[in-house]
């Protein structure tokens, strides 16, 4: 049963065009979604997040957008850079369970951004 | 800010052996997580702690395993009888509150043989 999805294993990009990640959950009591970022031998690295009450975040280049009746959000990053290639999961938690802490993760996608 | 940190980075051992994993959280962090990652898939909750108790167990987390966070300060993971299918990275991840991101060490890799 895999709540969180992410249907596409690899995305290629050239640099400094846009990227665009997407992510797709099933359980409507989710309310409280994350993107993160890992690089090879590291942990997942914080990039942004947003709430259910909205509909859209920005944080520099990149801008979370989420789609409530469709269950879907995305991750756009513009412009690409090099730096940028890594696996990024997406994740989403129940948060008024009172446990923002209890992530599920998508499968992840790896992003390739090519000079 | 020190990060995360994970202790050991590699683990190699032999099936029926017992292992055991430390985090140290980022200090004044009172909530912290286990999670496991297995190759081609993201992260699986497994356990967390606020302070020292822990508040919330996976299904994943079998009686083999066992986690601890005495004073509520760095934690341990356990793993008695390994397996072969125990083989995975185990992630730790501390965050400050419960809206807050977590933030995550770069874990330790566990090989089953």
């Amino acid at each position: 049963d895999q709540q969180v999805k992410q249907n596409s294993p690899s995305l290629s990009v050239q640099e400094g065009r846009i990227s665009i990640l997407n992510c797709d959950y099933t359980n409507s009591m989710f309310d409280y979604f994350l993107w993160y970022k890992k690089y090879p031998a590291e942990g997942p690295t914080f990039l942004i997040s947003i709430s259910s009450i909205k509909d859209k975040n920005e944080d520099g280049r990149f801008t979370v957008f989420l789609n409530k009746s469709a269950k879907h959000l995305s991750l756009h990053s513009v412009p690409s850079q090099p730096g940028d290639s890594a696996v990024y999961f997406c994740a989403a938690s129940a948060a008024q369970g009172g446990n923002t802490g209890k992530l599920i993760f998508g499968q992840g996608t790896t992003l390739q951004v090519k000079p | 800010d020190t990060g995360v940190s994970q202790d050991p980075r590699h683990k190699i051992t032999k099936r029926g052996q017992n292992v055991t994993f430390r985090c140290d959280p980022i200090s004044e962090h009172n909530r912290l997580y286990w999670y496991r990652q297995t190759l081609g898939q993201g992260p699986e909750f497994l356990t967390y702690f606020q302070n020292e108790a822990q508040l919330e167990k996976s299904r994943l987390l079998s009686d083999r395993f066992s986690a601890e966070r005495p004073k509520g300060s760095f934690s341990t993971l356990e793993i008695q009888r390994t397996e072969q299918g125990d083989s995975a990275m185990y992630l730790c991840a501390s965050s400050l509150s419960p809206n807050s991101p977590l933030h995550f060490g770069n874990g330790t890799r566990l090989t089953v043989t």
